[in-house]
C-alpha cells in the first residue's frame, strides 16, 4: 500500500540530545513537509522540500534540521537548541508545492516527550 | 496577520442529526479552503477542497459552503454516526504556497 510512513511512534529526548524522527513515502511525491502540532494551535509548518537536496524554512524552523537526499525520505532532526520540542510531530507530502488542487497525506505522527 | 478560527469547544451532536461546524478567518483572502479528519494519535486525512468561485461542494454525506464575503466555510455532516466522532480541521492557502491551519474542532457523535 503506498502511503507515508514515519518512526517511531513516540521518542523520549533528554536534555542537551539530539534526536532524528524518520519520514518515508512510496507515493512519488516530489514535495514534502514537517508540521508541530500543540494542544489548542493549528498545525504549524517547520521546514517542507519541493525537490531532493532542497529544502525551505518554515515557520518555526529555529532549532530543527533536516535534509532530502532521496526523493522518498525527510528526516527531521531536534536539536538541543529547541527549548521546547514536546509536541505531535507530523510528516505530510504532496504531489507538488502548488495546492490549488492538491491535497496533503499525512503520516501516522511522532509524540516527542522530553525526559 | 491571517488568522482562523475553529470553535475550541467539542461539539456533541445525537447520532442521525447533521453536524455542522465553522471555520472562520479575517485578514485573508484564500483562493481555497481544505477540510480533514483527524483521529487520536494520527495524522490528518484529506476530506473536501473547496475554491473561492464554488458556493458549495458535496461528497456522500459532507457538504462544504464558501462563503467569501462572510469569510467563513461551514462544514456539513448529515445522518451522523458515531464513527464520525474526530476532530475536523480546516486549512486554507497562505502565501509561499503554504497553507494555514485552523485549530480543530472536536465532534462527538452520541449514540
Amino acid at each position: 500500500d503506498g502511503g507515508i510512513t514515519q518512526s517511531p511512534k513516540y521518542l523520549f529526548r533528554k536534555e542537551g540530545q539530539n534526536v532524528t524522527l524518520s519520514c518515508e513515502q512510496n507515493l512519488n511525491h516530489d514535495a514534502m513537509y514537517w508540521y508541530r502540532q500543540d494542544p489548542g494551535q493549528g498545525l504549524r509548518l517547520i521546514y517542507y522540500s519541493q525537490i531532493v537536496n532542497d529544502f525551505q524554512k518554515g515557520d518555526i524552523a529555529e532549532g530543527y534540521s533536516v535534509s532530502r537526499e532521496k526523493k522518498e525520505s525527510f528526516p527531521l532532526t531536534v536539536t538541543s537548541a529547541q527549548k521546547n520540542p514536546t509536541a505531535f510531530y507530523l510528516c505530510a507530502s504532496s504531489y507538488g508545492l502548488d495546492r490549488a488542487n492538491e491535497k496533503l497525506f499525512f503520516g501516522s505522527g511522532t509524540q516527542l516527550s522530553v525526559l | 496577520s491571517q488568522k482562523i478560527e475553529q470553535n475550541s469547544e467539542a461539539l456533541n451532536i445525537q447520532e442521525g442529526k447533521t453536524a455542522t461546524l465553522t471555520c472562520n478567518y479575517t485578514n485573508y483572502s484564500p483562493a481555497y479552503l481544505q477540510w480533514y479528519r483527524q483521529d487520536p494519535g494520527r495524522g490528518p486525512v484529506f476530506l473536501l477542497l473547496i475554491r473561492e468561485n464554488e458556493k458549495e461542494k458535496r461528497k456522500e454525506r459532507l457538504k462544504v459552503t464558501f462563503d467569501t464575503t462572510l469569510k467563513q466555510s461551514l462544514f456539513h455532516i448529515t445522518a451522523s454516526q458515531p464513527a464520525d466522532s474526530a476532530t475536523y480541521l480546516c486549512a486554507l492557502d497562505g502565501s509561499n504556497y503554504q497553507l494555514i491551519w485552523g485549530a480543530g474542532t472536536k465532534l462527538i457523535i452520541k449514540p
